[in-house]
């Protein structure tokens, strides 16, 4: 099966600094790879996905890129905002496959002011 | 967006007692439901997955007597922890998909506490 990591476990900016996630996968058939956003005790909002047939997708202050071939993939936050404080987790899953999501193990981002 | 609403949002309950999650698509029909479990300061594991009408299929190492699932409706999936231990507390999220568009939604989440 799909085995997702993420690096770093926690990462903390000043303000106004950018934030770079990154994970990797390891099943070459995955093609979906979304990345959400958990406050404590909430569910897991999703931020931003891309999907295998692009290189990099951008909304906002946050940016994904994907690298197939090395099965690879990054999220990126510019002009970081205390609010952006939060666990982030990268996922990755075949569509049509049941949509069976794997989990990375999660970043902890803190920033500060 | 679609709303996947969770019942209860927390539950305490002793040691030895079952207890049912209930997760419900309020505006789309959800063909397959994802239970996942949250420790604290952890990742979501995924549990289970069932599809309406169907038996569910569980992922290596959880027990299937001991965590129920039901997916009769495409409305309603229900998780029952049976025999609850402290071991089991933890935070419990349903993930609806379906819909035209094969649409993904998380529900809010049960804080589950056994004493």
């Amino acid at each position: 099966g799909e085995n997702v990591e993420q690096h770093p476990s926690t990462l903390s900016v000043q303000e106004g600094d950018s934030a770079v996630i990154k994970c990797t996968y390891s099943d070459s058939a995955s093609n979906y790879f979304p990345w959400y956003k958990q406050e404590l005790g909430k569910r897991p909002q999703l931020i931003i996905d891309i999907r295998s047939n692009v290189g990099e997708k951008k909304d906002q202050r946050i940016a994904v890129t994907l690298n197939k071939t090395a099965k690879h993939f990054s999220l990126h936050i510019t002009e970081t905002q205390p609010e952006d404080s939060a666990v982030y987790f990268c996922a990755a899953t075949l569509t049509g496959g049941g949509n069976k999501l794997t989990f990375g193990t999660g970043t902890q981002l803190k920033v500060e002011l | 967006g679609a709303v996947v609403s969770q019942h209860p949002s927390w539950v305490i309950c002793k040691s030895g007692t079952s207890v049912k999650i209930e997760c419900r698509s309020l505006d789309f029909q959800a063909t397959t439901m994802f239970w996942y479990r949250q420790f604290p300061k952890q990742s979501l594991m995924l549990m289970a997955t069932s599809n309406e009408g169907s038996k569910a299929t569980y992922e290596q190492g959880v027990e299937k007597d001991k965590f129920l699932i039901n997916h009769a409706s495409l409305t309603l999936s229900t998780l029952t922890v049976t025999s609850a231990h402290p071991e089991d507390s933890s935070f419990y999220i349903c993930r609806a998909s379906g819909g035209a568009g094969n649409e993904q939604f998380f529900g809010p989440g049960t804080r589950l506490t056994v004493l």
